[in-house]
């Protein structure tokens, strides 16, 4: 199957600082990669999607000043949280989709990565 | 707008016993896709079903799309211990910009006492 790796896959930062966080999809080029938070417990929260070469669709309520989002190629994305807070601590997982005609097709997921704001 | 429910939120099982759960969509789908998370992990795709009507298996799993295709449902048969995680559902939705992505149900966690 797809290999989606995520890096880091933990981080501590301090409060103010700004952290970024890469997907990339190994094997097979993503022409579009979401990028989801997770709480303990809690289902999948989408935050944005990420086309190659366009700007990325933020979901209602996400700030895309705060969550910036980069998809320079069709194996990398990167998620860089600005001026991360405590309650920015979260799991921040990643998925790689290859869509063929107008089929959506099933999303392979990076590992995650476990963000702690101290 | 478009909502994906599931249910149950909690199962626990004993080992050997079947698990079973259903996923359900306000509006119609194109086609519902299920993945497992397992404690710690990320989600994994297990399938996408498509048809009307249609019945996939995976060993001892069972997956149903509803003939209106706007429910589904996932079945363990004799559970075991492997089988603990979330199960999520999850439904594709094109939006404005053909912006297209995924409704994800809450998700069914499932444990398995030995």
């Amino acid at each position: 199957g797809a290999v989606v790796s995520q890096h880091p896959s933990r981080v501590i930062c301090k409060s103010g600082t700004s952290v970024k966080i890469e997907c990339r999809s190994l094997d097979f080029q993503a022409t579009t990669m979401f990028w989801y938070r997770q709480f303990p417990k809690q289902s999948l929260m989408l935050m944005a999607t990420s086309n190659e070469g366009s700007k990325a669709t933020y979901e209602q309520g996400v700030e895309k000043d705060k969550f910036l989002i980069n998809h320079a190629s069709l194996t990398l994305s990167t998620l860089t949280v600005t001026s991360a807070h405590p309650e920015d601590s979260s799991f921040y997982i990643c998925s790689a989709r290859v869509d063929r005609g107008s089929t959506i097709r099933e999303q392979y997921f990076g590992p995650g990565t476990r963000l702690t704001v101290t | 707008g478009q909502q994906v429910m599931q249910i149950p939120q909690y199962q626990h099982v004993q080992e050997g016993e079947d698990f079973t759960t259903y996923c359900n969509s306000s509006t119609t789908l194109s086609n519902i896709q299920w993945y497992k998370q397992r404690p710690g992990g990320h989600p994994v795709f297990l399938i996408q079903l498509v048809k009307s009507g249609e019945v996939k298996k995976q060993k001892r799993l069972t997956f149903q799309f509803g003939e209106a295709k706007k429910n589904s449902s996932l079945h363990i048969t004799a559970t075991q211990t492997t089988d603990v995680g979330t199960y999520f559902c999850a439904g594709p939705v094109t939006e404005a910009g053909n912006n297209r992505k995924l409704i994800w149900g809450l998700g069914t966690s499932l444990a398995v006492n030995p």
